[in-house]
Parts: C-alpha cells; sequence; structure tokens
C-alpha cells in the first residue's frame, strides 16, 4: 500500500526565509504526487502535483517541489515566505485512492 | 459553480444517535472519499467509493457507513458503533484516469458529540 510520511509536525521560520516542508513516500508503483495547503476550518486546496512528467513542479503562491526518485522524497519550497502562508501543509499519495501524510503546520515569525 | 458541497458545516450529536453527514459534488467526478481529520493525525481514509453503487473501506471504516446511489453524492452515516466520532469530517471527489487525480475537497463538517 502507498504512504506519506511527513518529516516534522511543526516548522517556524521568519518573513522572508526559505521555506522547506518534507515529505518522503513509498509506492508500490509509479506515483502521483501532491502538496495541500488547509487554513482553519476549511478543506484543502491543491497547491501542486506531479504525474509523472517534469521532476520540478511549480505551483500557486511561489511554491515548488522537486520529485527525487532515488530519495523517495517529494519535499515543498519557497523561496521567501510570507505571513500569509502560514497554514497547515499536508503531502499526499495517490494509486487506487489517496493517501496522506499527518501535516506539517508552518507557522511564519514577522 | 461546480464544487463540492459538505453540510451541515457544525453538527452535534448526542451518544447513541446516528447522524449522516451529506456531500454532494457538480464535477462529474467518477471517484469520491470520506475523510476524518483529528489534530496530528492528519487526514485519514474511511471510505471511497470509485464508481455509483459501489465503495471500498478505508483505514479507519468501522462506525461508519456508505452509500453511493447516484455519481453526485456520497453521504457519510456516523453510528452509535463509533466510540469516538468528534472530528473534523471532509469529503472529496477526483477525476479517475487509471488513478486518482486532483482531489477537490468540500469546506468540511465539524461534528460534535455532547
Amino acid at each position: 500500500a502507498q504512504s506519506v510520511t511527513q518529516l516534522g509536525s511543526h516548522v517556524s521560520v521568519s518573513e522572508g526565509a526559505l521555506v522547506l516542508l518534507r515529505c518522503n513516500y513509498s509506492s508500490s508503483v509509479p506515483p502521483y504526487l501532491f502538496w495541500y495547503v488547509q487554513y482553519p476550518n476549511q478543506g484543502l486546496q491543491l497547491l501542486l502535483k506531479y504525474t509523472s512528467a517534469a521532476t520540478l513542479v511549480k505551483g500557486i503562491n511561489g511554491f515548488e517541489a522537486e520529485f527525487k526518485k532515488s530519495e523517495t522524497s517529494f519535499h515543498l519550497t519557497k523561496p521567501s515566505a510570507h505571513m500569509s502562508d502560514a497554514a497547515e501543509y499536508f503531502c499526499a499519495v495517490s494509486v487506487n485512492d489517496m493517501r496522506f501524510g499527518a501535516g506539517t503546520r508552518l507557522t511564519v515569525k514577522p | 459553480d461546480g464544487g463540492i458541497t459538505q453540510s451541515p458545516k457544525y453538527l452535534f450529536r448526542k451518544e447513541g444517535q446516528n447522524v449522516t453527514l451529506s456531500c454532494e459534488q457538480n464535477l462529474n467526478h467518477d471517484a469520491m472519499y470520506w475523510y476524518r481529520q483529528d489534530p496530528g493525525q492528519g487526514l485519514r481514509l474511511i471510505y471511497y467509493s470509485q464508481i455509483v453503487n459501489d465503495f471500498q473501506k478505508g483505514d479507519i471504516a468501522e462506525g461508519y457507513s456508505v452509500s453511493r446511489e447516484k455519481k453526485e453524492s456520497f453521504p457519510l452515516t456516523v453510528t452509535s458503533a463509533q466510540k469516538n466520532p468528534t472530528a473534523f469530517y471532509l469529503c472529496a471527489s477526483s477525476i479517475l484516469a487509471g488513478r486518482p487525480i486532483e482531489a477537490f475537497f468540500g469546506q468540511g463538517t465539524r461534528l460534535t458529540v455532547v
């Protein structure tokens, strides 16, 4: 069965600093991978997705992620954090269904 | 506007009662999902359905039931057998192209047992 592991339940950065949220996956077939963002008491919104095309995927709000098969990773990055980026971020993998990681809460300090 | 509608947004249940959470989508998606969200545990899959009149158990199906009589609708019933039902419930749908692509989510239902 497929699964994802998000390293770090909480990440805190200063405004303007690099954001790095880590995700490792496990899948018996080539995976489709996703990053979602959730604001309090709301549903999830897709940031970006990898579906076996380009390994460097650009998403909304300046986020991007790189698929590295050798490391089974799909880490999310943003060069410069903004206060509005504070939210919870989920990595997900799909094969027959869609499975999510435990989430990483991002805090942005002024 | 296309999207997924969950209702109600807040729901209170007395112990021993069954309650049904509604999920409707007008995206013409084949697949629909129910997830439960608890603090620090991410989203855990309860049930999913890839086609009308068929559905599969996820990781935490005990105490829950679903139906998929119409493509647009995938209601979730939280039964009295679910011992700890207080949580945030999220419904999603996706296109299937051999596998799910880009799940779209509703705004969630927060269920509280009183």
